[in-house]
């Protein structure tokens, strides 16, 4: 079974850009989650998708934005990119009938804001 | 204060030593607990879990969970070099809910 795939692997911005990262989740699982872990700060938690609807959204400004597609992928946008976005940006999914607890993640997406 | 406390570490034990791994956290609504192994370079991957107090054991790996003391731990027995990564603690209200994570704590084994 394939993992949770994620693309693009690193991308350098410049301050002012948009980036846009995108998320493939597991065959069969409906909730994608997408997570911020910069260095000494842990992973904090930016959006919730599920069934194409944001459940949830983490204490992040709203050029932190994103959507989840009818094949349940989803892409996550940051505007107008600020030096301190650069970080880890880590996409999970979980399956509907199984509590949110088994989130399965992806590698990451490496955003380097210039 | 941050939701949850993690000490960073780094840690580093001989193998075959028996590793603890402590979070602390302020929200006494938290109810679910998770602990995840992260790799260098890689996603986080789900350890254990544990639902309100009590223990759990998995192999080598035993999460206990202090509500009390707003405490949770996971403890590594027989640790080998294999274990060497960066081990996060999780924690939501109800699994619909956002997780909180730990700043992650660095374990080296050396073998």
């Amino acid at each position: 079974e394939a993992g949770v795939t994620q693309s693009p692997t690193h991308l350098i911005k410049t301050r002012g850009q948009q980036a846009t990262l995108r998320c493939s989740p597991i065959s069969g699982h409906t909730s994608v989650y997408w997570y911020q872990q910069a260095l000494g700060l842990g992973l904090q938690f930016l959006l919730w998708y599920d069934e194409g609807e944001e459940r949830n959204r983490g204490n992040f400004p709203p050029r932190f934005s994103g959507r989840q597609f009818p094949n349940y992928s989803s892409e996550l946008n940051v505007n107008a990119l600020e030096l301190e976005d650069s970080a880890l940006y880590l996409c999970a999914s979980s399956p509907r009938e199984v509590p949110g607890y088994e989130q399965y993640f992806g590698p990451g997406t490496r955003l380097t804001v210039t | 204060q941050k939701e949850v406390e993690q000490d960073p570490g780094p840690l580093s034990v001989p193998e075959g030593a028996i590793v603890s791994l402590n979070c602390t956290y302020s929200n006494s609504a938290f109810q679910y607990f998770m602990w995840y192994r992260q790799y260098s370079r890689k996603g986080p991957e789900l350890l254990m879990y544990t639902y309100s107090s009590g223990n759990k054991e998995d192999g080598r790996f035993t999460a206990q969970v202090d509500k009390s003391s707003k405490y949770i731990s996971l403890f590594i027995r027989d640790s080998q070099p294999s274990d060497s990564a960066t081990y996060l603690c999780a924690m939501s209200v109800n699994t619909g809910n956002q997780f909180y994570f730990g700043t992650g704590t660095s374990l080296t084994v050396i073998p």
